[in-house]
């Protein structure tokens, strides 16, 4: 089944304890890209890559690394949360480009106290 | 700032009823997306228009574009309660550019 899967669904951490949220793709997709959505302004996009190696800051990139290592994942990286990190990410995949259709993840919701 | 802005914020009709929600946004662009969300859910891609388009239709949805006013609207015809959810436009300008979201549009389906 073509898919986005993030890891972990659930997180609760706390201030300054770095942490990977996971991103993995089986369509051979060539962009990834990673958003936050928090209530009352929608997603906003972090970093996405248009291809290995390839990465590009969004709206919101501070506080925030990314790698795209291999096609297949593009984990985020928080080397030192803080509570303003708090909120529902979401890694998406398409085809190629900004262009396409975006496939989403199921999301991770992270709580940073 | 947001490069679209979702109207109405959120939206109550009862299943049978059409749904008329609009984006508006600020720059030129290459497409807009149309995506639905779930409560708590990934989004779920709905529809893709260019900007050398002014109409497309899929299924129950249809979509318009108008560049010179730079606004789109989506339109869900005979309504039903699944299709209770949040709706998002995006944006993008460019091929190499990043994708902006609004805030988005919450559309309830009363049976």
């Amino acid at each position: 089944e073509a898919q986005v899967t993030q890891n972990p669904r659930y997180l609760i951490t706390v201030t300054g304890k770095k942490l990977t949220v996971t991103c993995s793709q089986n369509m051979n997709h060539e962009y990834m890209s990673w958003y936050r959505q928090d209530p009352g302004l929608g997603l906003r996009q972090i970093y996405y890559s248009m291809n290995v190696e390839v990465t590009d800051k969004g709206d919101v990139p501070e506080g925030y690394k990314v790698s795209r290592k291999e096609k297949r994942n593009f984990p985020l990286i928080l080397e030192s949360p803080s509570p303003n990190q708090t909120s529902l990410y979401f890694c998406a995949s398409s085809l190629s480009q900004a262009h396409n259709e975006q496939f989403f993840g199921p999301g991770t919701r992270l709580t940073v106290l | 700032s947001q490069q679209g802005e979702e109207d109405p914020q959120a939206l109550s009709i009862q299943e049978g009823e059409n749904a008329t929600m609009n984006c508006s946004y600020k720059t030129s662009i290459n497409n807009l997306q149309w995506y639905r969300q779930n409560s708590g859910r990934g989004l779920v891609h709905l529809i893709l228009i260019r900007s050398n388009e002014r109409e497309k239709h899929s299924g129950r949805l249809r979509v318009t574009l108008d560049t010179s006013k730079k606004s789109s609207s989506l339109l869900i015809t005979a309504s039903r309660a699944a299709d209770t959810a949040s709706y998002f436009c995006a944006t993008v300008k460019t091929s190499y550019d990043k994708v902006i979201f609004g805030p988005g549009t919450s559309l309830s389906v009363i049976p």
